[in-house]
């Protein structure tokens, strides 16, 4: 199975920030990586397919790119609504596999 | 709007089965491959399996081949998780997803997918 592994796993900033988390693929991928959000207490959300395409109703402040192995996702200026936990995930094969997650949390 | 509503969750011993069930609206089930996705308490997601809209393929995760099935009734809308020799780590939120547009179809027709909708997870717990 290809592993995803995000870095930072926890990542303190403040509202109006621009941060960055990375997620490596044990193998490469091409292009096939899904960003979610999370918040406490309810389901994932689709950020990022493909890599780099803003799912509809994505602020523009989120963005994404890389290909292969290694992986951002941006945002260009943290909102009080970002703050939450972030994961990756492959779908290049089988097993599909996520990242262990990055919490965004308030400075 | 898409509405995916999962049902089935509980508490079982270890050992036991259980099934669940999502029921899908908004869209046109039976042209969407559904996955089904779990998260221990305070951990990350992990993928279970996923069924093609018509049924001709499934992909388990390894940890769970040999003792979950999943299935669907296009008729119902409704798509399901059979699970049987339930273990401890087991438990989990389990929820029902919907696979995005753009997903990634490889040379030996055998799909993989992303997930545009989710919906809000059932608590199957295992415990003696």
């Amino acid at each position: 199975d290809i592993q995803m592994t995000q870095s930072p796993s926890t990542l303190s900033a403040s509202v109006g920030d621009r941060v960055t988390v990375t997620c490596r693929a044990s193998q490469s991928i091409g292009g096939w990586l899904a960003w979610y959000q999370q918040k406490a207490g309810e389901a994932p959300k689709l950020l990022i397919y493909e890599a780099s395409i803003l799912d509809a109703g994505v602020p523009s402040r989120f963005s994404g790119s890389g290909s292969g192995t290694e992986f951002t996702l941006t945002i260009s200026s943290l909102q009080p609504d970002d703050f939450a936990t972030y994961y990756c995930q492959q779908y290049n094969s089988y097993s599909l596999t996520f990242g262990q997650g990055t919490r965004l949390e308030i400075k | 709007e898409v509405q995916l509503l999962e049902s089935g969750g509980g508490l079982v011993l270890p050992g036991g089965s259980l099934r669940l069930s999502c029921v899908a609206s908004g869209f046109t089930f039976s042209n969407v491959a559904m996955s089904w996705v779990r998260q221990a308490p305070g951990k990350g997601l992990e993928w279970v399996s996923s069924i093609r809209g018509s049924s001709d393929k499934t992909d388990y995760a390894d940890f769970v081949k040999g003792r979950f099935t999943i299935t669907r009734d296009n008729s119902k809308n409704t798509l399901y998780l059979q699970m049987t020799s339930l273990r401890v780590d087991d438990t989990a939120l389990y929820y029902c997803a919907k696979r995005g547009a753009g997903y990634n179809c490889d040379g030996g027709g055998s799909c993989h997918y992303y997930f545009d909708h989710w919906g809000q997870g059932t608590l199957v717990s295992v415990s003696s």
